[in-house]
């Protein structure tokens, strides 16, 4: 079974400073990882995907994360927040585990101070 | 291209009362999802067509809810009676390919606020 944990529900950063949201995954098999950005009463948006290329992977907005196998981690970072940078982020795993499932993580709310 | 179109997109009705939800995916999109997302919770798959037909309903509660692709282009989700628990968002997304959204990620229409009181 796959599965998803966000640390931390909610993220308060000034803007400026670096954003760093927490992701843990767990998988039997080669994970798909996924980074998804959701801005209020909108759907939610590919930031940026691990597909065992590079283990850096680079988004839009400025975004990226790396994955490190050996902490089953995904965390996503950004040098310097913007005020635009306000939304609910979520991860999400998916793999081939007798039929291919995407599992998303409860979402960590990032808020941004002026 | 157009993105992936879903209406209302609010919706408030009484428990007990029948409601239904439309999507129409991006054109050429074989492969469509319907995902519920409950306030402070990710979004869990309800079911997924590819083309007309189901792949996985799961974890569809079938005692009331129920979707349909008819011509394997745009889809309807409806839940009769609802209850209080529905209330969620509704997303719909799609995806080229069969495994495209597993793989590379949804492209995720808006959503409908479902508030049943």
């Amino acid at each position: 079974a796959q599965s998803v944990t966000q640390l931390g529900s909610h993220v308060s950063v000034s803007e400026g400073a670096l954003v760093l949201l927490r992701c843990n995954y767990s998988s039997s098999v080669p994970p798909y990882l996924f980074w998804y950005v959701q801005y209020p009463n909108q759907g939610l948006q590919l930031l940026l995907k691990y597909t065992s290329a590079a283990t850096l992977v680079k988004g839009i907005n400025g975004f990226e994360a790396e994955f490190k196998k050996s902490e089953t981690s995904f965390h996503l970072t950004k040098p310097s927040a913007h005020m635009s940078d306000a939304a609910e982020y979520f991860c999400a795993v998916s793999g081939n585990t007798g039929g291919f499932k995407t599992i998303f993580g409860a979402g960590t709310r990032l808020f941004v101070k002026a | 291209e157009a993105g992936v179109a879903q209406s209302p997109r609010y919706k408030i009705i009484e428990k007990r009362q029948s409601v239904a939800f439309w999507c129409n995916p991006i054109s050429g999109h074989a492969t469509l999802y319907w995902y519920q997302q409950i306030l402070g919770q990710g979004p869990k798959l309800l079911i997924q067509f590819q083309n007309n037909g189901v792949v996985d309903d799961s974890q569809l509660p079938k005692d009331r809810f129920s979707a349909e692709r008819l011509k394997g282009v745009d889809s309807t989700l409806k839940i009769q009676p609802a209850k209080l628990e529905d209330s969620a968002v509704y997303l719909c997304a799609s995806s080229l390919a069969p495994l495209g959204g597993v793989t590379g990620g949804y492209t995720f229409g808006s959503g409908t606020r479902l508030t049943v009181v």
